[in-house]
């Protein structure tokens, strides 16, 4: 497995508290991708970054911020979580050629996020 | 807009016996196609890619630009390939990437 952790692996909140996830990588790669894994819809693409403070959002972007101050760390941030953002959470990494084209994207272990 | 189709949510079939798990895309340049697959309690991994051409564990997939497939086929299943797995596309030099909304296989013994 690429070097890929996230943080919580299980979490349970309540409906209008903050919650943050942590996605960490040791690979050095340059674009970082969170996203939403639901039933019948696969992963839906939530935010991504091309760089440290460098971010964009995805198809699923509302309700949700991003932050990437250095090139290892990625957190994706729930500012008032909503029973709707219950989910299976998806950090995956990836890196392009010389050419600018982008590889295999890497993903880590995931995040459940219950929020009640 | 570009989008995935995978018009199957379950697919069972018995060991031994051939297996395709189809996959339609929607985009107008020159796609990337991907099937990722993911275990149970495991992480998504990359099965294949199309430009590679290549068949891991015995699975291979061509892109069909005609009918704007990418099918995913193998003819003998195992039980071990039970899982869940995803197509995808990647267009704009792979700066955006789609997923299919997934198909779970299951091999019967």
């Amino acid at each position: 497995d690429a070097g890929i952790t996230q943080s919580p692996r299980h979490k349970v909140t309540e409906t209008g508290t903050p919650v943050t996830l942590r996605c960490h990588q040791t690979e050095n790669h340059r674009y970082m991708y969170w996203y939403r894994q639901d039933p019948g819809h696969g992963l839906r693409l939530i935010h991504y970054s091309y760089g440290v403070k460098d971010t964009d959002k995805g198809e699923v972007s509302d309700g949700y911020s991003v932050s990437r101050s250095k090139t290892e760390d990625f957190l994706l941030t729930l500012e008032s979580a909503t029973s709707s953002q219950t989910s299976v959470y998806f950090c995956a990494i990836s890196e392009s050629n010389q050419e600018g084209s982008l590889y295999e994207q890497y993903f880590g272990p995931g995040t459940r996020l219950t929020v009640t | 807009a570009q989008r995935v189709t995978q018009p199957e949510k379950l697919l069972s079939v018995f060991k031994g016996a051939p297996v395709e798990l189809k996959c339609n895309y929607s985009y107008s340049g020159s796609p990337e196609l991907f099937w990722y697959v993911q275990y149970s309690r495991q992480r998504l991994q990359l099965l294949l890619r199309h430009i590679s051409r290549e068949s891991i564990k015995g699975f291979t997939a061509d892109l069909n630009k005609g009918e704007t497939s990418f099918h995913l086929k193998k003819p003998f299943a195992q039980e071990e390939d039970s899982a869940m797995y995803y197509c995808a596309l990647s267009y704009n030099y792979g700066q955006n990437i789609v997923f299919g909304p997934g198909t779970r296989l299951s091999v019967l013994p």
